[in-house]
């Protein structure tokens, strides 16, 4: 059990324009999603926590105009880059919460996206 | 100071060799310990999880935290070609709002 999805895994578009990504938990109810951005060979950097039904909270220096977040049932968020450009470029993943007793703590990635911005 | 550090590697061990990865923190309010295990291109994917200080061991995996020395280890045995990658520490304070903080990870490379 625990599975998270993303989709699309892959993704280039040309600068200028905007990006959606989903973030799915497939066997489990997820009140709590994350969203990360990883560079390569870096550790990953928190962008936002995702609440179902309410506004997401974003970590100091990332711009919520750019990166939109919509969490809008227990099992789907949503990564929304407006406006891209070639330094968003980078390796995005989300992550899930399962809140099931006793998996309070315990956090299931999805396999990432590869946004390549030209 | 970082609030977690791990030594980033590389590791290069040889096939069946036991390994051990390493974690240290400052902030005594954190309670849960995970490590994670990352191929690349990939997500990262869990592979232990721990409560507090002690012992917690799944197949060839042994998680071990110590609160008193704020250490945490995770031990690899019989170790296989198969478990190179990266491999990152994380951990979280107790409370509805914490956020998981993440070690910088390190590469291991088990040569056959």
């Amino acid at each position: 059990g625990a599975v998270v999805s993303q989709h699309p895994s892959r993704v280039i578009c040309k600068s200028g324009t905007s990006v959606k990504i989903e973030c799915r938990s497939l066997d489990f109810q997820a009140t709590t999603m994350f969203w990360y951005r990883q560079f390569p060979k870096q550790s990953l950097m928190l962008m936002a926590t995702s609440n179902e039904g309410s506004k997401a909270t974003y970590e100091q220096g990332v711009e919520k105009d750019k990166f939109l977040i919509n969490h809008a049932s227990l099992t789907l968020s949503t990564l929304t880059v407006t406006s891209a450009h070639p330094e968003d470029s980078s390796f995005y993943i989300c992550s899930a919460r399962d809140t099931r007793q006793g998996r309070y703590y315990e956090q299931y990635f999805g396999p990432g996206t590869r946004l390549t911005v030209t | 100071q970082k609030e977690v550090e791990q030594d980033p590697g590389p590791l290069s061990v040889p096939e069946g060799a036991i390994v051990s990865l390493n974690c240290t923190y400052s902030n005594s309010a954190f309670q849960y310990f995970m490590w994670y295990r990352q191929y690349s291109r990939k997500g990262p994917e869990l592979l232990m999880y721990t409560y507090s200080s002690g012992n917690k061991e799944d197949g060839r995996f042994t998680a071990q935290v110590d609160k008193s020395s704020k250490y945490i280890s995770l031990f690899i045995r019989d170790s296989q070609p198969s478990d190179s990658a990266t491999y990152l520490c994380a951990m979280s304070a107790r409370g509805a709002t914490n956020k998981l903080i993440f070690g910088t990870g390190t590469l291991l490379a088990v040569q056959p």
